[in-house]
């Protein structure tokens, strides 16, 4: 069991430049989540899935967007990079009715210069 | 709005040495309580959780006592080891919802 997988581990972008993080779990799990992790400010969630087909804005959604591909795949787009985004991503997941228990990926280290 | 405020670190310890890394919340409601575990290079793990007043997490050597009166979820090792060394995050979930909020972090280094 691969569990949550994330690509690509590391990423350098140039300001206004866009990518695409991708998510991925094998555990049959409804939601899924994306954060981000910033020094001494543990971790902010972006956005949620609650369930395939629905997705909602977490506390610091802007400048991200969001697909739920399917059940096992979730993404978050950049458009246009900013130097403010610099951090690290996480994705996690978690059975739709256990909430409290997310599971999350080895994460993505993003540059913006 | 519900926030998580947990001790600066690092945390240097020796092997075998007691562990306290102070916890304290503030939620709306009846938040349930945990506490992940982050290893270098890896992403976060639950390490335990209390969902009520006066319930108690443990795992693995760690407990939390879910502290109501003192609005607290600190987390005890009685004797760590090396391979305890990583960063540890409180957070709590206020209700039903899909949001968590975590502390800032408190890394623990543990020498042999």
């Amino acid at each position: 069991n691969a569990g949550v997988t994330q690509t690509p581990k590391f990423q350098v972008l140039k300001t206004g430049q866009s990518m695409t993080l991708q998510c991925a779990q094998d555990m049959n799990h409804n939601s899924m989540y994306w954060y981000r992790q910033d020094p001494g400010m543990g971790l902010r969630l972006i956005y949620y899935s609650a369930s395939e087909g629905t997705t909602d804005k977490g506390e610091v959604p802007n400048g991200y967007n969001v697909s739920r591909l399917n059940k096992r795949e979730f993404s978050l787009r950049l458009e246009s990079a900013a130097p403010s985004q610099t951090s690290v991503y996480f994705c996690a997941s978690s059975r739709e009715y256990e909430t409290d228990t997310q599971y999350f990926g080895p994460g993505t280290r993003l540059t913006v210069l | 709005g519900n926030s998580v405020t947990q001790m600066e670190g690092p945390v240097t310890l020796s092997e075998e040495a007691f562990l306290t890394i102070n916890c304290t919340y503030t939620a709306t409601g009846y938040p349930s309580l945990f506490w992940y575990v982050q290893y270098p290079g890896e992403g976060l793990q639950l390490l335990l959780k209390a969902t009520k007043a006066d319930d108690k997490g443990s795992n693995k050597g760690f407990e939390a006592t879910y502290r109501k009166e003192t609005t607290s979820f600190h987390l005890e090792k009685g004797s760590v080891q090396v391979s305890d060394s990583a960063v540890y995050f409180c957070a709590l979930r206020d209700g039903g919802g899909f949001k968590t909020i975590f502390g800032a972090g408190t890394r623990l280094f543990v020498k042999a």
